[in-house]
This record gives C-alpha cells, sequence and structure tokens, in this order.
C-alpha cells in the first residue's frame, strides 16, 4: 500500500543511454513532481504536473522528458545520459496547492558511468 | 538563489538532551513552513509546519519557532532519541511560473548518540 512508489530504486547506465523513471501515486493527489538531489544534497524541482498537465519546468535540459498518461502517474524519460545527470531523482505527489505537504516516493539512485 | 538555507550540515546530540536545527530564509512572503525528515534510501517525510502568521507549533516532542523578523526558524526536538538521527530539510512554497513549488534547504544531518 505504498503511497508513492517508484521504480527502479537504483539504476546504472553508461554515458549516451537512455533511460526511464517510473512514478505512480494511490494517494488521490492532482499534482505530481519530479526533484532532483544532486551531490550537495540540495533538493531542487525540476517539473510539477497537474491533473496531467505541465505547470513547472524549472530550467532542465530538454534531454528530460516527463510524462504523465494520467493524473496517478509522472515518468521521467532522460535521453543521451551524461555523467552530470548521476543523482537521486525523486517523485513526490500533493493536492492542488500543496498546502497539506508533498508526499515524498524512496528515491531512485540514478549513477552514469 | 538559495531562498531557504541552513547552514549547519551536522549536529551531534546526546540522548535524552534538546536537538536544535535551524533554518534562515530570504523571502518575507512565504506563508507556511515546513520541517521534512529523511533516513537513507527513503524519501523525505513530511514532520511539522507552521504558518506565518504564528510564532510556534507544537507536536509532541517536535516544537517548530518562527521569527519573522529574523527570518528565522528553528525545530526543537526534546527529548533527542536515537530514531531521530536523519536528516532534517526545512522547506517553504514559492511562486514560480503561476504555481506552488517547495523549496527545500540543503539539510542537516542528525545524530543522536546514546
Amino acid at each position: 500500500d505504498t503511497a508513492v512508489s517508484q521504480t527502479p530504486k537504483y539504476l546504472v547506465t553508461q554515458m549516451g543511454n537512455d533511460k526511464s523513471i517510473k512514478c505512480e501515486q494511490n494517494l488521490g493527489h492532482d499534482t505530481m513532481y519530479w526533484y532532483k538531489q544532486d551531490s550537495k544534497k540540495f533538493l531542487k524541482i525540476m517539473f510539477s504536473y497537474n491533473n496531467k498537465e505541465l505547470i513547472i519546468n524549472e530550467t532542465v535540459p530538454n534531454r528530460f522528458s516527463p510524462k504523465s498518461p494520467d493524473k496517478a502517474h509522472l515518468n521521467l524519460h532522460i535521453n543521451s545520459l551524461e555523467l552530470g545527470d548521476s543523482a537521486v531523482y525523486f517523485c513526490a505527489s500533493s493536492l492542488r496547492g500543496g498546502r497539506g505537504g508533498y508526499t515524498f516516493g524512496s528515491g531512485t539512485r540514478l549513477t552514469v558511468v | 538563489d538559495q531562498q531557504v538555507k541552513q547552514n549547519s550540515p551536522s549536529l551531534s546530540v546526546q540522548e535524552g538532551r534538546i536537538s536544535i536545527l535551524n533554518c534562515d530564509y530570504t523571502n518575507s512572503m512565504f506563508d507556511y513552513f515546513l520541517w521534512y525528515k529523511k533516513y537513507p534510501a527513503e524519501g523525505p517525510t513530511f514532520l511539522i509546519s507552521i504558518s506565518s502568521i504564528k510564532d510556534k507549533n507544537e507536536d509532541g516532542r517536535f516544537t517548530v519557532f518562527l521569527n519573522k523578523s529574523a527570518k528565522h526558524l528553528s525545530l526543537h526536538i526534546v527529548p533527542s532519541q536515537p530514531g531521530d538521527s536523519a536528516v532534517y530539510f526545512c522547506a517553504a512554497p514559492a511562486i514560480i511560473q503561476g504555481a506552488q513549488k517547495l523549496v527545500f534547504g540543503q539539510g542537516t544531518r542528525l545524530t543522536i548518540n546514546p
């Protein structure tokens, strides 16, 4: 009965590959997010979707393409992976406005070699 | 442009004593603040929040204090327990591109020593 689940938990891949991370929430939330935690441990927003519509795109290279087939899913596809993409990626969800706080998934540790 | 800052990367406290985690912010328009707790290999989990119209919010062993004039908030944990060992993030809602996003500090790693 995981609230926000993301897969895979770990992902090791070579430079230049294309990979996807999946996220699903069963909380009935209508807004979903992708955050990146870099090597300095900052949590920074990448994208936000509300009811399948992109509402925030925070200066992320266009190699990163989120896709939301429905409001319970927000997947992240990354093309032509680079060493600097290595990080932990967190999916989160909230009600619109986020007043009740965000619920985070357990993260996907991506390592590009 | 880091709107929320946690200047102490780590803190070590003896079990049973008080833990005080600090957070500073720059945007006086924030209307509430949140604290999240994160264990290794897990996502952040919501801990406690405070509205900007209050100066204190208490939930069991956890109390958050807000000093708006100083743009400073702190999380007090008393008494500290070994299970409190984790990374703590403060966060606040910023408006970007017409939508809300949570901005986070860089976290403070709290270690409770037996």
